[in-house]
C-alpha cells in the first residue's frame, strides 16, 4: 500500500517553544493532507486539512495561529505548533489522501508524540 | 457522511476467524465502507474499502450486505498482531476528510 512518513517520530520541548512536524507521501502525490490529535485513550480528532498550494481549513475550535500548517509541495505538508504548552503534549498524526486510488484512499503517517516540558 | 455503530470490543482466539460488524443504515449510494485499524501508540492503518461488492486483499476481507446497510470485516486467521482498534468509516469517495468513532477493540488471546 501507499506509504505516509512522518518525521519526527517523537519531540520533547520546552514551554514556549514552537516545533515542526513533517508529513510526506513518500509514493503518491497528495492534494489534500490531513492533521488530527490524539489525546491517551480517546479517538483520532481531526484538527485541520490542507490542500497543496491554498490555506488549510481548520476544524472548529482549533486555533489556526497556533497550529501553522504549510502544504507547499504535492508531497510535503509541514504541521507546526507555536508556542506550545504541556497542554499540547499529544500525539499527532497525519495522512494524505490518494486521488488516484479507488475510493480517494487515505494512508495515514506512523504518528509524532509531542510532550511540552 | 453517514455514521456507523461497532461493538465496542470483541475477543477472537489466535487462529481463528476474527469478524469484526458494523452497521451503517443511513450509507447513502456515493459512499465507500473503509476499515482502518490502529495498533497502540501507532497511526492508523488502512485494510481495506469497498462500496458494493465484496472485497478481499491479503489482510482481510470485507463483506457488504445487499442493502449496505451493515457490513463485516473479517480477518480468517488472527494473531496477536492483529490486537488493535479497528474502525469502520463511511466516507464518500469524492469526500475529503475520515472521521473516526470509538471503534471495536479487538484483543486476540491464546
Amino acid at each position: 500500500g501507499a506509504v505516509v512518513s512522518q518525521h519526527p517520530s517523537w519531540v520533547i520541548c520546552k514551554s514556549g517553544t514552537s516545533v515542526k512536524i513533517e508529513c510526506r507521501s513518500l509514493d503518491f502525490q497528495a492534494t489534500t493532507m490531513f492533521w488530527y490529535r490524539q489525546f491517551p485513550k480517546q479517538s483520532l480528532m481531526l484538527m485541520a486539512t490542507s490542500n497543496e498550494g491554498s490555506k488549510a481549513t481548520y476544524e472548529q475550535g482549533v486555533e489556526k495561529d497556533k497550529f501553522l500548517i504549510n502544504h507547499a509541495s504535492l508531497t510535503l505538508s509541514t504541521l507546526t505548533v507555536t508556542s506550545a504548552h504541556p497542554e499540547d503534549s499529544s500525539f499527532y498524526i497525519c495522512s494524505a489522501r490518494d486521488g488516484l486510488s479507488s475510493g480517494n484512499t487515505i494512508y495515514f503517517g506512523e504518528g509524532s508524540w509531542l510532550t511540552v516540558v | 457522511d453517514a455514521k456507523t455503530t461497532q461493538p465496542p470490543s470483541m475477543d477472537c482466539a489466535e487462529g481463528r476467524a476474527a469478524n469484526l460488524p458494523c452497521n451503517h443504515s443511513t450509507i447513502s449510494g456515493n459512499e465507500y465502507v473503509y476499515w482502518y485499524r490502529q495498533i497502540h501508540s501507532q497511526g492508523p492503518q488502512y485494510i481495506i474499502h469497498g462500496l458494493k461488492n465484496n472485497e478481499t486483499n491479503e489482510m482481510a476481507s470485507l463483506i457488504i450486505t445487499e442493502d449496505r446497510k451493515s457490513s463485516t470485516l473479517i480477518l480468517p486467521h488472527a494473531t496477536l498482531r492483529d490486537t488493535a482498534v479497528y474502525y469502520c468509516i463511511v466516507k464518500a469517495g469524492t469526500a475529503s476528510k475520515l472521521t473516526f468513532g470509538t471503534g471495536t477493540r479487538l484483543q486476540v488471546t491464546l
